[in-house]
């Protein structure tokens, strides 16, 4: 069975400054999707960035980047130049994408990033 | 386009009873998850429907059931309710094309359930 791993239950980062939150996860399977999800305390889940397993390339959005290593099978998000407005609860989240799959999410556990004025 | 929406935001039920809840997808989504959040279990996938079939489930009891409509509206019911059942239950949608494919899901606010 997939699982995902959150170690980092919170971390502290001083506005402007960059963090990186860390995510391993563990399949069997070649091909598949990973994702960041973010929640702010009105718990509305929003898509912070995806990642294709097949694509060598980090995904990149904005202030948002991500260290995929397929072989240690770790996905890092790292936030650049962090702003007020990035503190959340941030979820690594896992699917599948093989013929046949579904679009459930495994979600790890999550880390609740604070932000520092 | 108008997100993924929930109804109703806030429930308070009491143990033994059931409840509805409803969720709209994107316009032109046709497939519809559902999970349950709770401090104790985190984010546990409940179940997703595409076109009105259920195609995955979680492992839940059977007190827990969903279903889609032909405008791909979905709605779970719990029955028999239980102080455990007192979650955020959320729901997303996405542009999934084929019941052999796959999409980014979006989420919608949530509902909160307490169960007294």
């Amino acid at each position: 069975a997939q699982t995902v791993t959150q170690s980092q239950p919170e971390m502290s980062v001083q506005e402007a400054e960059t963090v990186t939150l860390s995510c391993t996860y563990d399949t069997s399977e070649s091909d598949y999707y990973l994702f960041w999800y973010k929640q702010p305390p009105s718990r509305q889940m929003i898509l912070v960035i995806r990642q294709e397993a097949y694509k060598q390339q980090n995904a990149t959005e904005n202030r948002f980047s991500v260290n995929f290593q397929k072989a240690a099978k770790s996905f890092s998000l790292k936030i650049s130049d962090s702003q007020l407005g990035d503190a959340a609860m941030y979820f690594c989240a896992y699917r599948a994408n093989y013929g046949g799959a579904t679009n459930k999410l495994i979600f790890g556990t999550g880390t609740l990033l604070a932000v520092q004025p | 386009k108008a997100g993924v929406t929930q109804t109703p935001r806030y429930l308070i039920k009491t143990r033994g009873q059931q409840v509805t809840l409803s969720c709209s997808p994107i316009s032109g989504h046709r497939s519809v998850s559902w999970y349950q959040q709770t401090p104790g279990q985190g984010l546990q996938f409940l179940f997703e429907y595409f076109s009105e079939t259920q195609r995955n489930k979680g492992n839940f009891p059977g007190r827990f059931s969903g279903r889609q409509f032909s405008n791909s509206r979905s709605e779970m019911n719990v029955s028999t309710l239980e102080l455990g059942d007192s979650a955020l239950y959320l729901c997303a949608s996405s542009a999934t094309q084929t019941e052999a494919s796959t999409d980014t899901q979006y989420f919608g606010p949530g509902t909160r359930l307490t169960v007294l």
